[in-house]
């Protein structure tokens, strides 16, 4: 079992650009995360999907938008990458909402 | 906002010594987990502990929760080099998770 893949692992983008963000699980998870880790702080909550089929907002949701391609998949879209969201972004999974969750290793993002 | 927050920032000891990491809360919460992140890497978890409990233990982890308080605290005893991390502490309150700050951790060997 591979847990949580995330692809890729290093990004560099211009003001402006447009990006996904992809993570598969391979643990037949039901809710699945994006978060975003700024240097010294911990983790702040991007989006969440508690099930197939349903998205929700997280803490700090502006300039992204998420889809639940299916049980497996979870991607992240930057329509209109700011040097604001600079970050690694972290994907995570768990078997249901209150579970234990599983991370990837993340995705280094910088926008120049 | 953030929930849970980590005492102390950071945290350098010797091998062998113990290493003690509070984090304080500050709504109800279902259950607090704990996490470890190694440098550049994603988050492990490490123990979870519910509301219901008062301590909890995962071989040289131990962990406290006193809802009283809204705090809870990680034990690690007889740290070696390899515990080297940063630790976040996880609250758990409806069925959103919100992780604080972390305390860095040192072992120096």
């Amino acid at each position: 079992n591979a847990g949580v893949t995330q692809t890729p692992k290093f990004q560099v983008l211009k003001t402006g650009q447009s990006m996904t963000l992809q993570c598969a699980q391979d643990m037949n998870h039901n809710s699945m995360y994006w978060y975003r880790q700024d240097p010294g702080m911990g983790l702040r909550l991007i989006y969440y999907s508690a099930s197939e089929g349903t998205t929700d907002k997280g803490e700090v949701p502006n300039g992204y938008n998420v889809s639940r391609l299916n049980k497996r998949e979870f991607s992240l879209r930057l329509e209109s990458a700011a040097p604001s969201q600079t970050s690694v972004y972290f994907c995570a999974s768990s078997e249901s909402q209150i579970g234990t969750q599983y991370f990837g290793p993340g995705t280094r993002l910088t926008v120049l | 906002s953030q929930q849970g927050e980590e005492d102390p920032q950071a945290l350098s000891i010797q091998e062998g010594e113990n290493a003690t990491m509070n984090c304080s809360y500050k709504t109800s919460i279902n259950n607090l987990q704990w996490y470890r992140q190694n440098s550049g890497r994603g988050l492990v978890h490490l123990i979870l502990i519910r509301s219901n409990e008062r301590e909890k233990h995962s071989g040289r982890l131990r962990v406290t929760l006193d809802t009283s308080k809204k705090s809870s605290s990680l034990l690690i005893t007889a740290s070696r080099a390899a515990d080297t991390a940063s630790y976040f502490c996880a609250t758990l309150g409806g069925f959103k998770t919100i992780f604080g700050a972390g305390t860095r951790l040192f072992v120096k060997a």
